[in-house]
Formats: C-alpha cells, sequence, structure tokens
C-alpha cells in the first residue's frame, strides 16, 4: 500500500490564484482530513469528511473548498490564495471512530508558499 | 472552548536521559494519539491510546482519561528522538475530528 499520498510537494503561488491539493488514499479508510501547520504551531484543522459525499468545516476552513465524491481521493482548493495561507498542508486518513479504527495516518505534506 | 495543552513547550536532553512530555486536555475523549514529527517534517505515529498504558521498545505512553490527561515516556534518549512530539485528541463532543497541541520540540545532543 503507498498509504496517504499529496501532490505536489512544493508550490508557490502569486495572490489570488487558485489551485487545488491533492489528496489519495488506498487503505479503504472513511475518514480523511485536511490540516495546515504554521511555523511552530500544531496541525490544525481546516475540512474534514466521514465518507463519500460527505463534507464538514473544521477550525480554519476559510478560503477553502473540499468535495469527497470517491473514498479514494479528498482534494483541497484555495480559491483565491492570500500570503496567509502560506503553509504545510498535510492530509490524514483513518479507518473509523471505534477503538483502533481511529489511528490517523498522515501524508507527507504540501509547502504552499503565496506571494 | 476545547483545549489541549502540551508541556514543556522545549525539552534538551543528553543522549542516554530519560524525559516525560505531558498532554492536556479539556474535556472526554474518544481517542489520544501521540506523533513524532521528524526534522524533515513527516509526522509518524508512536500510539493511539484513549486510555490505558502501552509499551514499545523505548517509548511507552499511559492515558488517565478521568483525570484528562496522557503522559510520553521517552527513555534512553537518542539524538534520532529529537524533533516535535504532539498529541492529537478527538473530543465526544466532536466525533471526527482531531485536536492538535502545539508539540513538545525534543533536542538530544550527543
Amino acid at each position: 500500500n503507498a498509504g496517504v499520498t499529496q501532490t505536489p510537494k512544493f508550490q508557490v503561488l502569486k495572490t489570488g490564484q487558485s489551485m487545488t491539493l491533492q489528496c489519495a488514499q488506498d487503505m479503504n479508510h472513511e475518514y480523511m482530513s485536511w490540516y495546515r501547520q504554521d511555523p511552530g504551531m500544531g496541525l490544525r484543522l481546516i475540512h474534514y469528511s466521514v465518507g463519500a459525499g460527505i463534507t464538514d468545516q473544521g477550525e480554519v476552513p476559510n478560503g477553502y473548498n473540499v468535495s469527497r465524491s470517491t473514498t479514494e481521493d479528498f482534494p483541497l482548493r484555495l480559491l483565491s490564495a492570500a500570503p496567509s495561507q502560506t503553509s504545510v498542508y498535510f492530509c490524514a486518513s483513518r479507518r473509523g471512530t471505534s477503538g483502533s479504527r481511529d489511528t490517523q495516518y498522515f501524508g507527507p505534506g504540501t509547502r504552499l508558499t503565496v506571494l | 472552548g476545547i483545549q489541549v495543552e502540551q508541556s514543556p513547550p522545549d525539552l534538551i536532553l543528553q543522549e542516554g536521559a530519560n524525559s516525560t512530555l505531558r498532554c492536556n486536555f479539556s474535556d472526554s475523549v474518544n481517542n489520544l494519539q501521540w506523533f513524532h514529527q521528524n526534522p524533515w517534517g513527516q509526522l509518524i505515529n508512536l500510539f493511539y491510546i484513549p486510555s490505558g498504558t502501552k509499551q514499545n521498545g523505548r517509548l511507552s505512553a499511559t492515558t488517565v482519561a478521568t483525570e484528562r490527561y496522557s503522559l510520553l515516556y521517552i527513555s534512553s534518549s537518542q539524538t534520532t528522538d529529537s524533533g516535535v512530539y504532539f498529541c492529537a485528541v478527538g473530543f465526544n463532543t466532536n466525533a471526527g475530528k482531531s485536536t492538535f497541541g502545539d508539540g513538545t520540540t525534543l533536542t538530544v545532543k550527543p
């Protein structure tokens, strides 16, 4: 299994541009999440999904959109990039919320810079 | 509001020393994980431990859910243990979400 994969690894955008960060998992996990990590801080939840077709907002959802059309994929869209969105973005997945099924697995991250 | 607090924020050790990292949380939890973020930014699962005690080699963890804290023990530390240690907590009131603490930055000197 490849686990959780993210593309691209690095990206530079200009203010106002839009882009999509890709996330895929091959573990048949129901739950997927997007986090951002700013320097010196922990991870903050942007959006999450509890299954195909179901998404919800996390702690810092403004400026981001998500959709979940398949179990495997959970893309994150930046609608109009701003310098405040410069961060490292992590995607995570887990099987469910019962016992060890709730172990989260993380992708390698995407480092985004907005100029 | 919901809070996850980790202490200490920074820890510097000599190789071979032992350490204890703490994670306090503000509400009842249905899951808790400890992660190690290595210097390359990769997040590595250490323990899934909403309650009880687990051990894996030199690392062990204990969560006392009724008192709302978890501890991560590192024994005989090595330079490769350096990095940031995070706890991530899922609260009963927010199924499906995880809240991260700000982490403990560990530096192990040779």
